[in-house]
This record gives structure tokens, C-alpha cells and sequence, in this order.
């Protein structure tokens, strides 16, 4: 079936742009994450969505991040007034969740974010 | 804080070696790990996981060992090929389903 995608692969902005980076989860995963990973690092946990429970949102680094997933699937990453430093690749991954033993995560192919 | 880190950030490998990747995790009360591949400009991509109560687990040519005693994770993989060219990363629950993810171990397989 068909796995996490996300959208745009790749997205250079200007510095002080907001930019929007989506992500359709795998259908009836009920969690969804978003990671950042910048080059050669691991993976930087940024927000958690667990249905409909308010979003676990203690790994986004400023006010500048923000997210929102509606009606439980797609979800939109939004940053404002990006920054150099904002540069890196986000990763989306979906789980079963449901408070099981389905921690399994995928992941999705990531985008690429180039401030200059 | 929570932390999970690598001993080995490249590992070099002859083609059909066997493979060893390590890591060590901080909280002992972690009840699930898995460990994830990732080749260049892909998502990570899992491998095998291993829940707190088993000390080994068997895939098809990988094998995850788990030492609760020192906290020590280790991926296996045997007759390394080419194609197993990646960057490795462990990964821990430390509940709620939030996992927290290693620096990762760069592995070159060399024909």
C-alpha cells in the first residue's frame, strides 16, 4: 500500500519567507511525527500528534514553528521567518499509535528545506 | 537527559563481512528499541526491533542483541553486501510512543 509521502521534496526559500511542508500519513494511523535532520546529524524530534489528544509539541525549537493536522491525517509544518539555521531536512513518519505496541514509525522520503 | 549515542560513527566493512553496529541507551526504563537504515536522500527505513523483555532477535540476515545489564544495543549483520551501505540509527521508546534517536554509524561496505 501506499506509504508516508510528503511534499515539497525539495523547497529553497529567502530568508524571512514562511514556507508550509506537508505530509499524508499512511491511512488509519492514528500518530503522526515530525523530525528534523540536519547534514549528517540524526533525527530531532519536533511535534507528535496522537489522534484526537493535543499535540505533543516540546521538541519545536521556537515560536516560529508551528503544526496542525486536520481531521486526523494530513498535517501541515509550518515555519515563519526562516532562518539560515533552518535548513535541513523534515521528516514525517506515521505509526499505529492507539497506546499499543505499534511503535514501528515510518517514515516519509523527507524535504529538503535551503534558506539563503 | 535522555540520550541514546553510538560508539562508532564509520564502520568499514568488506564486502561479506559480518557487521557490527553499536549503541548505548541512558534510560533504563526503556521498553522498545529498533534500529533504522537510511541511504542518502531517503527516510529512514526500518530494519528490526527488539522489546525490553528478549535479549536477541533474528531477521533475515541481521540480529539485534540487547544487554539491559549495560544498557548496550548492537546490530548484527551478517555477509555484508554493498547495498547495505547506509547511515544506521538506533532508536528507544522512553514511552509515550516518542522515540529518541541515536547520531547514527555511517557503514561503507567496500566490493
Amino acid at each position: 500500500g501506499a506509504g508516508v509521502s510528503q511534499s515539497p521534496s525539495n523547497k529553497v526559500t529567502e530568508k524571512g519567507k514562511d514556507v508550509e511542508l506537508r505530509c499524508d500519513p499512511i491511512s488509519g494511523h492514528t500518530a503522526l511525527y515530525w523530525y528534523r535532520q540536519s547534514l549528517g546529524q540524526g533525527l530531532e524530534f519536533l511535534i507528535y500528534f496522537q489522534g484526537n489528544s493535543a499535540p505533543d509539541k516540546s521538541g519545536l525549537p521556537s515560536d516560529r514553528f508551528s503544526a496542525e493536522r486536520t481531521g486526523g491525517s494530513v498535517s501541515t509544518l509550518t515555519i515563519q521567518r526562516t532562518q539560515q539555521e533552518d535548513s535541513a531536512v523534515y521528516l514525517c513518519a506515521s505509526s499505529q499509535g492507539g497506546g499499543g505496541h505499534s511503535y514501528e514509525q515510518y517514515f516519509g522520503p523527507g524535504t529538503r528545506l535551503t534558506v539563503t | 537527559g535522555e540520550s541514546v549515542g553510538l560508539h562508532l560513527p564509520t564502520l568499514s566493512v568488506q564486502e561479506g563481512d559480518n557487521s557490527i553496529i553499536n549503541c548505548a541507551y541512558s534510560n533504563s526504563a526503556s521498553d522498545y528499541f529498533i534500529w533504522y537504515k537510511q541511504e542518502s536522500g531517503k527516510g529512514p527505513q526500518f530494519i528490526i526491533d527488539i522489546r525490553s523483555n528478549m535479549d536477541k532477535r533474528q531477521g533475515q540476515r541481521v540480529t539485534v542483541l540487547l544487554n539491559k545489564t549495560v544498557k548496550h544495543l548492537s546490530l548484527q549483520i551478517a555477509a555484508t553486501q554493498p547495498g547495505d551501505s547506509a547511515v544506521y540509527f538506533c532508536a528507544e521508546n522512553t514511552g509515550f510512543q516518542k522515540l529518541v534517536f541515536g547520531t547514527g554509524t555511517r557503514l561503507l561496505v567496500s566490493p
